[in-house]
């Protein structure tokens, strides 16, 4: 079965500067997909980041990272140049690729950003 | 470009009422899939619909039920509510059945007296 893990409960990070959120996965299965999520207090969940189980390259998009250590099964995302608005919950989730996408969330992690 | 939308935004209910909730998929979506998210957890997966039909369930029981409509809109509906099924309900939407990064709604807050 898939399991994702997320150890740390809350982190605090200054304005400006980068934070790591860590994650790790369970599976058995070569083909999955890993998935960072943000829910600030309004609730809605945004797509952020997406790595795909045979890709070589760390995915980016803009200021996030995902930083892929598949003999770990590490999945953590960084986050540069924190902003105010970088404030919420960090969701880690997997699917497997079986045709379709079935999203397993670990607990998550809440960040604050101060100024 | 709408997204994904959901209604009602909150709802209260009583123990053993039913509820409806809805979704529309972002424009171009053909599959929904449904979440619960209890008070400090992460979402749960409930369902997933494409073609009008129930892909695959998660573990909840058959009280869960939905349905998708040709538009590809969907329902989730919970008949005896309980206590414990008070939570945010969020629908996801996705593209070519499900094979897509899914994109989800602003959720819908129930809450069970």
């Amino acid at each position: 079965a898939q399991k994702i893990t997320q150890t740390q409960p809350g982190m605090f990070v200054q304005e400006k500067e980068a934070v790591t959120l860590d994650c790790t996965y369970d599976t058995s299965d070569p083909s999955y997909g890993l998935f960072w999520y943000k829910q600030p207090s309004s609730g809605e969940m945004i797509f952020l980041i997406y790595q795909g189980s045979y890709d070589q390259q760390n995915a980016t998009e803009g200021r996030y990272s995902l930083n892929f250590q598949k003999a770990r099964k590490s999945a953590n995302l960084v986050i540069s140049a924190s902003q105010l608005g970088d404030s919420a919950m960090y969701f880690c989730a997997m699917s497997l690729n079986t045709g379709f996408q079935k999203l397993v969330f670990g607990t998550g992690t809440r960040l604050l950003v101060s100024p | 470009d709408a997204g994904v939308t959901q209604s009602p935004t909150h709802l209260i209910k009583t123990r053993g009422q039913q509820v409806t909730l809805r979704c529309s998929p972002k424009s171009g979506h053909d599959t929904v899939s449904w979440y619960q998210q209890a008070l400090g957890q992460g979402p749960q997966f409930i369902f997933q619909y494409y073609e009008e039909e129930e892909r695959q369930r998660g573990n909840f029981p058959d009280r869960f039920s939905g349905h998708q409509f040709p538009n590809y809109s969907s329902e989730l509906n919970v008949n005896a509510l309980l206590l414990g099924d008070s939570a945010l309900y969020l629908c996801a939407s996705s593209n070519r059945g499900g094979e897509e990064t899914q994109y989800f709604g602003p959720g819908t807050r129930l809450l069970v007296l």
